[in-house]
């Protein structure tokens, strides 16, 4: 089973604040990645990282931010939350031989 | 550039019924690639992997997929399809490459009618 953990699971917070979505993993995975998916639709790359203080930007813009200070700790941040930012975040994490990835449980951000 | 096409969003199936689900793929070279399920309200759940083995890969819950280099596709199957499939399925591809990032298609629903 995998073990990788996002909090919270769902988070209402009010336009202007500033959230950090937690992504945590015990596999020791050097690759760690986060998505943005709205309900019911594809995935979206918006954030990955290689290893310790690799990261990179995915496929769809986005104005959150992450660090990977840790092996085991992949933090999403966004500054100033926007009701656009309302979507499911989800973090996964993967083997570098096989490329299976293990995928949290996900984070749903309302932002009203 | 790698990318992955799933054809049609939905899929509607009687109990017992076969299953199938489409997915292509592009890849300048011979990819990793995956099938993942996502239940309602949760992450996604590996189903399979083709990792240049054998080309037809079996899965959890009795899934199955095909590797077809000449058709550059990598379709879902099940026999008999059960109401708890019912659920989000997605294809992904990954290439070789050692800083590869795994590439999700926009996903297919399968509905299950009893």
């Amino acid at each position: 089973e995998a073990d990788i953990y996002q909090t919270p699971r769902y988070l209402v917070i009010g336009t202007g604040k500033k959230i950090t979505l937690e992504c945590s993993q015990t596999m020791g995975h050097d690759k760690m990645y986060w998505y943005q998916q709205d309900p019911g639709m594809e995935l979206h790359l918006i954030h990955y990282s290689y290893g310790v203080n690799s990261t990179e930007k995915g496929d769809l813009s986005s104005e959150s931010t992450v660090s990977r200070i840790r092996t085991e700790h992949f933090p999403l941040t966004l500054e100033s939350a926007r009701p656009s930012h309302t979507s499911q975040y989800l973090c996964a994490s993967s083997e570098s031989s096989s490329r299976k990835a293990f995928f949290g449980q996900g984070t749903r951000l309302t932002v009203v | 550039a790698q990318s992955v096409t799933q054809l049609g969003s939905h899929v509607s199936v009687s109990e017992g019924a076969l299953v199938l689900l489409r997915c292509n793929y592009s890849s300048s070279v011979p990819p990793y690639l995956f099938w993942y399920v996502q239940y309602p309200n949760q992450g996604l759940q590996l189903l399979l992997k083709y990792t240049s083995a054998a080309t037809l890969v079996k899965g959890i819950n009795g899934f199955e997929a095909e590797f077809k280099k000449s058709e550059t596709s990598f379709h879902l199957t099940k026999p008999s399809a059960h109401m708890s499939d019912a659920a989000e399925y997605f294809c992904a591809v990954s290439d070789p490459g050692a800083n590869s990032k795994l590439t999700f298609g926009k996903g297919i629903t399968l509905s299950v009618r009893p």
